[in-house]
């Protein structure tokens, strides 16, 4: 699977929108792109994945570069409780041997 | 549903002595798997199973066996722990391994709230 670099951490005020990017320039075609956040303490929750196109949930919006080798992870209106250590993965969906490579993540700290 | 339970939270044990950790999931999750954090780094892999009596080595098993009786159950034995061992243990279930699909409870992993053990 394809290795992704993140900022080391980020600085976000509580009600704007934190923009989290992921470079995976040696993505391949089959790997989906997937976001996890892990609060202090807790263990990972899934945020949201994506392959090609712009994917949206309740807590986050995924935005895919064109020739995919970037995203970001958007959380709309940050609030103090997503602050916590996020983490990009990219990996191939159907496959059955797939193992997740986790990086260190950036650690976002959303302010007062 | 009670999700991913693990136990215990917490586990001091000198070196060279044995235990298990304990994980199970009540989701009829067929893939599970074990993983290692150590401080500020992401999780690494230990072993994993897809299903009932199946189970594969991850990125870091040495130390470490698995077995998977049950669909619910599958717990972590350390042989004989050694400091290098100290670390927070998380373990994940997810319905399936590797399928496609756009829903998020397929092949998305929960994870349990982890254990947190010191070998002296």
């Amino acid at each position: 699977d394809a290795k992704t670099t993140q900022p080391t951490s980020m600085d976000c005020a509580e009600g704007r929108a934190a923009n989290l990017p992921c470079n995976h320039s040696t993505i391949s075609g089959n790997e989906y792109v997937y976001w996890y956040r892990q609060i202090h303490s807790q263990g990972p929750q899934y945020i949201i994945h994506g392959l090609k196109n712009n994917e949206t949930n309740e807590m986050a919006s995924l935005i895919i570069t064109e020739d995919r080798k970037s995203s970001t992870l958007i959380l709309p209106h940050a609030t103090l409780r997503d602050t916590a250590v996020y983490y990009c993965i990219v990996r191939v969906a159907e496959d059955s041997n797939y193992q997740l490579i986790w990086g260190a993540g950036t650690k976002l700290i959303i302010k007062p | 549903n009670a999700g991913v339970t693990q136990t215990p939270k917490f586990q001091v044990l000198k070196t060279g002595q044995s235990m298990t950790l304990q994980c199970a999931q009540d989701m009829n999750h067929e893939y599970m798997s074990w993983y290692r954090q150590d401080p500020g780094m992401g999780l690494r892999l230990i072993h994993y199973s897809v299903g009932a009596g199946i189970t594969d080595q991850g990125e870091v098993p040495n130390g470490y066996n698995v077995s998977r009786s049950t669909t619910e159950d599958f717990p972590l034995r350390l042989l004989s722990a050694a400091p290098s061992q100290t670390s927070v243990y998380f373990c994940a279930s997810s319905y399936t391994l590797g399928a496609f699909s756009r829903k998020r409870n397929t092949d998305t992993q929960y994870f349990g709230p982890g254990t947190r053990l010191t070998v002296l």
